[in-house]
């Protein structure tokens, strides 16, 4: 079992709908969470972190998070072409590694 | 704020020969520095964790004598490759963990990477 899973997609929405990514991970120590967006060639930014079971709304990004479940998604809302990237996850384990998962390509057409 | 640095953002070398990278935070003092290496259509893996001041802790599987790292000060850390092979050819990226005020204490903030092509 891989440490941190995402379908690798492509995930297809048109613009203006509502983008969902999923991340499952492995190691029920793991404390925090961090959704990165990579752009073809670029190295990946920082989207969201969550550490706290729930809802966290950052514009409109939310990250959700449930740690009995070992489950952490991303919403997109009102999805734009320029989201169009791929969407790494990131789970920071008990041992203080930040271990990436292979990552969700999105495609927002117009 | 928060921002890492990588020199040079791509090279190409000769088989045999070694090539250094270069990581810097600009506006932050990095308590610790990570390398990572992304092949194609994959995800980012980890290579080793490097302390300033401290011998880095390489992922297994990575060739530490290959693969040097020099973390000298709290704002650079150097990669060599020695050797380089053409199955070494990667996008290597750096990343900086600094606990900046007001945010995670174990966020890390990337470089822009470096694209190695090996001949």
């Amino acid at each position: 079992q891989k440490e941190v899973e995402q379908n690798s997609g492509p995930l297809s929405v048109p613009e203006g709908a509502i983008a969902s990514l999923n991340c499952t991970y492995s190691d029920r120590g793991s404390q925090s969470f961090f959704w990165y967006r990579q752009y073809s060639g670029k190295s990946p930014e920082l989207i969201m972190f969550i550490y706290s079971n729930g809802d966290k709304e950052d514009g409109r990004f939310t990250a959700q998070l449930n740690k009995a479940s070992q489950y952490v998604s991303l919403l997109i809302r009102d999805s734009q072409p320029s989201d169009s990237a791929t969407y790494l996850c990131a789970v920071n384990m008990a041992t203080d590694k930040l271990i990436f998962g292979t990552g969700t390509r999105l495609q927002v057409f117009p | 704020g928060a921002v890492v640095s990588q020199h040079p953002s791509w090279v190409i070398c000769k088989s045999g020969t070694s090539v250094k990278i270069e990581c810097r935070s600009l506006d932050f003092q990095a308590t610790t520095m990570f390398w990572y290496r992304q092949f194609p259509k994959q995800s980012l893996m980890l290579m080793a964790t490097s302390n300033e001041g401290s011998k880095a802790t390489y992922e297994q599987g990575v060739e530490k004598d290959k693969f040097l790292i020099n973390h000298a000060s709290l704002t650079l850390s150097t990669l060599t490759v020695t050797s380089a092979h053409p199955e070494d050819s990667s996008f290597y990226i750096c990343s900086a963990r600094g606990g900046l005020a007001g945010r995670p204490w174990n966020e890390q903030y990337f470089g822009p990477g470096t694209r190695l092509t090996v001949t």
